[in-house]
């Protein structure tokens, strides 16, 4: 067990609907990076969240949002859900953005669009 | 877009042999990882390597780095029933600390 957590762990919307992912980081971290993970594929980079501030991000549209709480948990909101957002998505918490740490990453939620 | 590649894509071995998976990555980087993952859950961390290493190793893994042919292997020897799993490389550029994840390798260790 990484100690990152995830909730819901499971989730089906319908196209249009909107969606909030939770993820808690592991004790001691500061910086929580989400990922998508399509069936078959391996993960991809969403963006990071590093001491409350956007740290980057990945090829997604504005739809993919997040936030990061004074306690380091994290939010990745998803709107106007497309049948293509049906994935796991995953996060993964460490300690200091760039500065070559290992990311521990929690169980997924799965999201299915339909 | 994926920047690790593994190969192969499938691996079926028997348990007690040894298991070699690839990976291929393009710009340069900090670090390298290996992850496990058991049917869509979430990831393990398995072994790090950073860009000034060679060669790593952890109990039956041992992970070798040449960042002048950009490729890394895996390699985990006496394998078990339950190394069956996916096993993805990602690579950590020196851009900033995104992991860029290849498509993994489909480890199956038959009894």
């Amino acid at each position: 067990e990484t100690g990152v957590t995830q909730s819901p762990t499971h989730l089906i919307k319908t196209r249009g609907q909107q969606v909030t992912l939770r993820c808690s980081s592991q004790s001691g971290h500061n910086t929580v990076s989400w990922y998508q993970q399509a069936l078959g594929q391996g993960p991809q980079f969403i963006f990071q969240y590093y001491r409350e501030e956007e740290n980057g991000r990945g090829n997604f549209p504005p739809r993919f949002s997040g936030l990061q709480f004074p306690n380091y948990s994290s939010e990745l909101n998803v709107n106007a859900l497309e049948l293509d957002d049906s994935a796991l998505y995953l996060c993964a918490s460490s300690w200091g953005a760039g500065q070559s740490e290992t990311q521990y990453f929690g169980p997924g939620t799965r999201l299915l669009v339909l | 877009s994926q920047q690790g590649e593994e190969d192969p894509q499938a691996l079926s071995i028997q348990e007690g042999e040894n298991a070699t998976m690839n990976c291929s990555y393009k710009t340069s980087i900090n670090n390298l990882q290996w992850y496990r993952q058991n049917s869509g859950r979430g990831l393990v961390h398995l072994i790090l390597i950073r860009s000034n290493e060679r060669e790593k190793h952890s109990g039956r893994l041992r992970v070798t780095l040449d960042t002048s042919k950009k490729s890394s292997s895996l390699l985990i020897t006496a394998s078990r029933a339950a190394d069956t799993a996916s096993y993805f490389c990602a690579t950590e550029e020196t851009s900033g600390s995104r992991l860029t994840f290849g498509e993994g390798t489909q480890l199956t260790v038959n009894p």
